[in-house]
């Protein structure tokens, strides 16, 4: 069974560097995309960006310029690096595995979230 | 605004059948997918694809589409089911994951 864990700071000064990241126990990390959305308090999902095994990132045009997601295969785990975090920032951040074949395609695991809080 | 468009909000009697709708010029070319999310919890993926179910989630949880519209259809619908539920696709360009706002489902 895969298991998606999750970790990284949880308070932060506007201006500063989000960085979460992800392990991942069990199943196969190559052949997937892995992604990162987020949910301010009381709001709905977002879509961060992901990145596939080959180390190939995709972002949400609305967050590209502030948002790099990296990967490392040999410890299964991928990460988020967000800068000039402002309030807005706040949110719960999830990492998630996408699944995919052919046409029938999801989010099928996740991390337990994380929250991350930004202010002065 | 989203590329996918959701009811904020919809109810239903306890044991009927209920259907959440997602608009999105995407979805005449992809399937969404759809999650519930309780308060407080990680979203759960209940339906994927054209019709297809995670084996942990019951079969009164189904999915459907025609044109640019995804429905999520729960049968004889149990309390346990009031959540928050979202769709996923595409956006209108097919290169982004976009989620929908949301739809909070009320069992009366």
């Amino acid at each position: 069974q895969v298991q998606i864990q999750q970790w990284g700071a949880g308070l932060l000064k506007p201006s500063e560097t989000l960085s979460l990241t992800c392990v991942v126990n069990g199943g196969s990390f190559s052949g997937y995309y892995w992604s990162w959305i987020r949910q301010p308090p009381g709001k709905g999902l977002e879509w961060i960006g992901e990145i596939n095994h080959s180390g190939s990132p995709n972002y949400n045009p609305s967050l590209k310029s502030r948002v790099t997601v990296s990967l490392d295969t040999s410890q299964t785990q991928f990460s988020l690096k967000m800068t000039s975090v402002t309030a807005a920032d706040t949110a719960v951040y999830y990492c998630a595995r996408w699944y995919s074949a052919g046409w029938d395609d999801g989010f099928d695991f996740w991390g337990q979230g994380t929250m991350v809080a930004v202010s002065s | 605004s989203s590329d996918l468009t959701q009811d904020p909000a919809v109810s239903v009697a306890l044991g009927q059948t209920v259907r959440i709708t997602c608009q999105g010029d995407s979805l005449r070319n992809f399937y969404a997918s759809w999650y519930q999310q309780k308060p407080g919890q990680v979203p759960v993926l209940v339906i994927y694809g054209e019709n297809n179910r995670p084996s942990e989630i019951p079969d009164r949880f189904s999915g459907s589409s025609s044109g640019t519209t995804a429905s999520l259809t729960i049968s004889e619908t149990q309390a346990e089911d009031e959540a928050d539920y979202y769709c996923n696709s595409r956006d209108s360009s097919g290169n982004h994951l976009v989620f929908g706002g949301g739809t909070k489902l009320t069992v009366l």
